[in-house]
């Protein structure tokens, strides 16, 4: 079955620093992937999506110069936080999609904790 | 895309017993998928039903669909103690892809 790796699986930052978080299909090609961030308790909400080789399309009210994405290639897509702050702190989740009817595949998520 | 509106928020029951959440969205489909979970980790697809199907199995899972009332449930037969997690539904449709979620049903299974 299809496959994504997520890395890392928990993070610890300082305030002001980046952290590069990382998106891999590993078994199919993803011509699309999907960036969710999650609060506790909370339902997953969309921040951007990715096609291969093309901008992210980010929704609305997310900070497109805070939150960098790119989809260098048909497996891999990086979601990097510029300066984080604590209200930051937050899980992300990945998504990746194929068009060989795949579906939707989720990452297991990052836990970014910024102190 | 739309986001589908779970509903109870939370359900508590039994290990043995049955569960029953259910999903409600607004505007026309092509399909709606059901996603599990569990605490801290990502999602787990379930199953995807199609707007011109009405029921759909996979082992302990039962989905329907209601296009005319716009509404879809999950019913999880015989629950586990490991089926305690949040369950949520995605409508899908358009050409975007995007899955948007609502909040989920919180689901606790005592042994």
């Amino acid at each position: 079955g299809a496959v994504v790796s997520q890395h890392p699986s928990w993070v610890i930052c300082k305030s002001g620093t980046s952290v590069k978080i990382e998106c891999r299909s590993l078994d199919f090609q993803a011509t699309t992937m999907f960036w969710y961030r999650q609060f506790p308790k909370q339902s997953l909400m969309l921040m951007a999506t990715s096609n291969e080789g093309s901008k992210a399309t980010y929704e609305q009210g997310v900070e497109k110069d805070k939150f960098l994405i790119n989809h260098a290639s048909l497996t891999l897509s990086t979601l990097t936080v510029t300066s984080a702050h604590p209200e930051d702190s937050s899980f992300y989740i990945c998504s990746a999609r194929s068009d060989r009817g795949y579906g939707y595949t989720f990452g297991s998520g990052t836990r970014l904790t910024v102190v | 895309s739309q986001q589908g509106e779970e509903d109870p928020q939370a359900l508590s029951i039994q290990e043995g017993e049955n569960a029953t959440m259910n999903c409600s969205y607004k505007t026309s489909i092509n399909n709606l998928q059901w996603y599990r979970q569990n605490s801290g980790r990502g999602l787990v697809h379930l199953i995807l039903i199609r707007s011109n199907e009405r029921e759909k199995h996979s082992g302990r899972l039962r989905v329907t669909l209601d296009t005319s009332k716009k509404s879809s449930s999950l019913l999880i037969t015989a629950s586990r103690a490991a089926d305690t997690a949040s369950y949520f539904c995605a409508p899908g449709s358009g050409n975007t892809g995007k899955l948007i979620f609502g909040q989920g049903t919180t689901l606790q299974v005592k042994p």
